[in-house]
């Protein structure tokens, strides 16, 4: 089954420490991982995907095929990443549909 | 327009009524897709339409639930005999080219009463 989980509901961490976002997935194949945050009161908007290897608001992630995670890492937490940051996959062919994790609230405190 | 616009941003139904919700997305995109969104929940996929199509409907949750998008560009979607727990955020999102991200609209909350 195709499943994407985040265990940490909440992650409270203080200004300037290093923040880890754990997700790990279940599909059978290749798919297409993503992190999306919705900040307070804003839409849901993409942040990274893995096929692009780049670095977002300093934040990076790494596909681990072998341990089937894809965890989003920031070394020094700023107060405006406060936010909700959501795992996502997409499986292979055309659709495009998402299966997202519950998500993860980040707390950063001052 | 600019972004994903979907109407209204609240809905507030007796149960046993008919809601619908409309998503409105970037012009040009052909790609839309609905998710609902329980409360502490992540997105979970409804049905996803390719130009007038709906290509994938898998998640749609019973025959309650449609959606339509005659034109290829608004789409809307229909809820008959609404219960409490259809009560969720209703998102809509739409993208371009095959493998482009994602424009969520900021989603309808729906409250059945």
């Amino acid at each position: 089954a195709q499943r994407v989980t985040q265990p940490e509901k909440l992650l409270s961490v203080f200004k300037g420490a290093p923040v880890e976002l754990k997700c790990n997935y279940s599909y059978s194949g290749s798919p297409e991982l993503f992190w999306y945050v919705q900040y307070s009161r804003q839409r849901l908007q993409l942040l990274l995907r893995h096929i692009s290897r780049e670095s977002i608001k300093g934040f990076t992630a790494d596909l681990n095929k072998g341990e089937t995670s894809f965890h989003l890492k920031k070394p020094f937490a700023q107060e405006e990443d406060s936010a909700m940051y959501y795992c996502a996959l997409s499986g292979t062919g055309n659709t495009g549909k998402l299966i997202f994790g519950q998500g993860t609230t980040l707390q950063v405190k001052p | 327009g600019a972004g994903v616009s979907q109407t209204p941003s609240n809905k507030v139904t007796e149960k046993g009524k008919y809601v619908e919700l409309r998503c409105d997305p970037i012009s040009g995109h052909t790609a839309l897709y609905w998710y609902r969104q329980s409360l502490g929940q992540g997105p979970e996929f409804l049905i996803y339409f390719q130009g007038t199509g709906a290509a994938d409907d898998s998640g749609l949750p019973n025959d309650r639930f449609f959606a339509v998008r005659p034109e290829g560009s608004v789409s809307t979607l229909k809820i008959q005999r609404t219960e409490r727990g259809d009560s969720a955020v209703y998102l809509c999102a739409s993208r371009g080219q095959t493998g482009g991200g994602y424009t969520f609209g900021s989603g309808t909350r729906l409250t059945v009463v």
